[in-house]
């Protein structure tokens, strides 16, 4: 699996958007670009997922460049619990090998 | 619906004894993953069952750590003779299907060895 790079820690005011980045330069055509989250001490949580086109859900959105080498995870009106960690992870179609390689992640803060 | 339960949520163990750490996945879920979270580090994968059967352990340590998931009843983490390098949030996920976007992750055990 691709691996993928991210600033370790971010702030965001409540309310506001929080675009967290990632790099993931050596993607191959297949892989698809995978956001979790965990919040302190709990299981992660997934987030959403994305191969070239824009995706958004209830969480969030997310924005996949044209060359496919980075992305952002936007949370449109970050609240205080969204603090927490983001994982950006970049995996090949779940097939044989389910696995989940977990980078360091993104640690959010979300201030009042 | 319930999520995934995974009992005990904290053990303590002192060094040389054994540890069971029990997942049950969500219903209808028939594959289960474990992952391994040493203190202020990522989450790592140790192994990916399905019901009877090891898919992929090529997270797990090569001694002392087994792993299964019966026909009936939960999935078992079992580590034997446990050392303090051992202490960790253990975390099962469960996915419905081979090729499901989603695992859906438990809260975790917290072993921590004496």
């Amino acid at each position: 699996d691709a691996k993928t790079t991210q600033p370790p820690s971010m702030d965001c005011a409540e309310g506001r958007a929080a675009n967290l980045p990632c790099n993931h330069s050596t993607i191959s055509g297949n892989e698809y670009v995978y956001w979790y989250r965990q919040i302190h001490s709990q299981g992660p949580q997934y987030i959403i997922h994305g191969l070239k086109n824009n995706e958004t859900n209830e969480m969030a959105s997310l924005i996949i460049t044209e060359d496919r080498k980075s992305s952002t995870l936007i949370l449109p009106h970050a609240t205080l619990r969204d603090t927490a960690v983001y994982y950006c992870i970049v995996r090949v179609p779940p097939g044989n090998t389910d696995k989940l390689i977990f980078g360091t992640g993104t640690r959010l803060q979300v201030f009042p | 619906n319930a999520g995934v339960m995974q009992n005990p949520r904290h053990l303590v163990r002192r060094r040389g004894q054994e540890a069971r750490l029990r997942c049950s996945p969500m219903k209808g879920h028939s594959h289960v993953y474990w992952y391994r979270q040493l203190p202020e580090e990522g989450l790592k994968f140790m192994v990916y069952l399905q019901k009877e059967n090891i898919i992929d352990e090529s997270g797990m340590p090569k001694e002392r750590f087994s792993a299964e998931f019966p026909k009936e009843g939960p999935s078992i983490l079992r580590i034997q003779q446990v050392v303090r390098g051992d202490s960790a949030a253990y975390f099962c996920a469960s996915s419905p299907r081979s090729g499901a976007n989603e695992q859906f992750f438990g809260p975790g055990t917290r072993l921590t060895v004496l």
